[in-house]
């Protein structure tokens, strides 16, 4: 099945700092990527979908500016938090849509961002 | 507007069996998913319904009717690592998810 990646699996950072987080697609190439960010015990709240070769598409009450996102080829997608403060903790998450006729997304296996 | 019901939290035990509901409006439909998410993980794919019916898989079915707006989930032979989150996810016109918050399942010995 398709393998989507994830990097780092873990970030603690100071307040202040940027942390960029990668996805990438191993086995299959992906035109579209989704960002999401899970709170604890709450669902997934997508953040924006990444588009190869043109501008992400950010979801209402989303800062595009501070949650920055490149989809510079057709297997890798990085989300870059910008300036993080402490309530941008949180655990992101990217997944791709495969080939498949089930419409099925294959999710990366989730980045924690731990911001001091 | 877009809905997502389920339960926050079930309790079953080991060996029985559990049915989690869902209920969703969204705007159009091209199909139902359910994921399960252990936690710290990401969610792991289950099942996908587009048409009614009863789709089984080992111990776990899903079961959807597109007129009632209803889907749920059958685990059979509920097992320790059954333990997780389950989350209800619809896909919709746009063929954008949109999840439901999850069912936590806590499995009693």
């Amino acid at each position: 099945g398709a393998v989507v990646s994830q990097h780092p699996s873990r970030v603690i950072c100071k307040s202040g700092t940027s942390v960029k987080i990668e996805c990438r697609s191993l086995d299959f190439q992906a035109t579209t990527m989704f960002w999401y960010r899970q709170f604890p015990k709450k669902s997934l709240m997508l953040m924006a979908t990444s588009n190869e070769g043109s501008k992400a598409t950010y979801e209402q009450g989303v800062e595009k500016d501070k949650f920055l996102i490149n989809h510079a080829s057709l297997t890798l997608s990085t989300l870059t938090v910008t300036s993080a403060h402490p309530e941008d903790s949180s655990f992101y998450i990217c997944s791709a849509p495969g080939l498949a006729e089930n419409n099925e997304q294959f999710f990366g296996p989730g980045t924690r961002l731990t911001v001091l | 507007g877009q809905n997502i019901d389920q339960p926050t939290e079930m309790t079953a035990t080991e060996g029985a069996i559990v049915q989690i509901n869902c209920t969703y409006q969204t705007s159009g439909f091209n199909g139902l998913f359910w994921y399960q998410q252990h936690a710290g993980e990401a969610p792991t794919f289950l099942s996908y319904n587009v048409l009614d019916g009863l789709e089984e898989k080992g111990r776990f079915s899903s079961f959807l009717s597109r007129s009632k707006g209803y889907s749920y989930l059958l685990l059979k032979e509920l097992q320790m690592k059954d333990s997780a989150s389950y989350l209800c996810a619809s896909l919709d016109s746009n063929y954008q998810l949109i999840w439901g918050a999850g069912t936590k399942l806590i499995i009693k010995p």
